[in-house]
């Protein structure tokens, strides 16, 4: 079943702007990561963040976590035309070493 | 340093055949994974191997199958093909941590697109 849950589903944006997506999740969690996927192909991680964590930055990217609310949300600032793909968030429930995948969120990044 | 590869890019097959997707993990893994992506969807967990043995498997059924080698290279097997089958299938691979197949960061194959007519 899917864990987490991405909110919004699609994204379009200019160039230059930055883009937020959520995620949310049902259970307990020893991690959360972000992977990206272009064009329906292979998926890229781009962060992950433990449960002890509330935020994390990676470049262009920053990353928060809400325990209390089992949520999540990416940030993209200052976004590009290659930033153009489908984003998903994935956790590592507690007790079960396998990663859940939500439904994605498509973000369109307009030159 | 190679990554994941995966063979074929594409298939076409009917229903009640068979197939086999194959996977290589990235150079130092030794832990493979299988994911399905249906069309607009994330990829659901199909099973994992480590050491030659189906560690952890997902909600599917015994149609999928699969097998890994002393290379590490792994294959995702398929019976009986149904209509519901055709999707992205992915694979995956990850290190160790602390001794134990890890699911943190990790790398996957461009996918084997598969479709049942």
């Amino acid at each position: 079943s899917q864990q987490g849950e991405e909110d919004p589903q699609a994204l379009s944006i200019q160039e230059g702007e930055n883009a937020t997506m959520n995620c949310s999740y049902k259970t307990s969690i020893n991690n959360l990561q972000w992977y990206r996927q272009n064009s329906g192909r292979g998926l890229v991680h781009l962060i992950l963040i433990r449960s002890n964590e509330r935020e994390k930055h990676s470049g262009r990217l920053r990353v928060t976590l809400d325990t209390s609310k089992k949520s999540s949300s990416l940030l993209i600032t200052a976004s590009r035309a290659a930033d153009t793909a489908s984003y998903f968030c994935a956790t590592v429930p507690y007790g079960n070493n396998r990663l859940a995948f939500g439904k994605g969120n498509q973000v369109v990044v307009i030159p | 340093d190679a990554g994941v590869t995966q063979s074929p890019t594409h298939l076409i097959k009917t229903r009640g055949q068979q197939v086999t997707l194959r996977c290589s993990p990235k150079s130092g893994h030794d832990t493979v994974s299988w994911y399905q992506q249906a069309l607009g969807q994330g990829p659901q967990f199909i099973f994992q191997y480590y050491e030659e043995e189906e560690r952890q498997r997902g909600n599917f059924p015994d149609r999928f199958s699969g097998h890994q080698f002393p290379n590490y290279s792994s294959e995702l097997n398929v019976n009986a093909l149904l209509l519901g089958d055709s999707a992205l299938y992915l694979c995956a691979s990850s290190g160790l941590l602390q001794q134990a197949p890890t699911n943190e960061k990790l790398f996957f194959g461009s996918g084997t697109q598969l479709s049942v007519l």
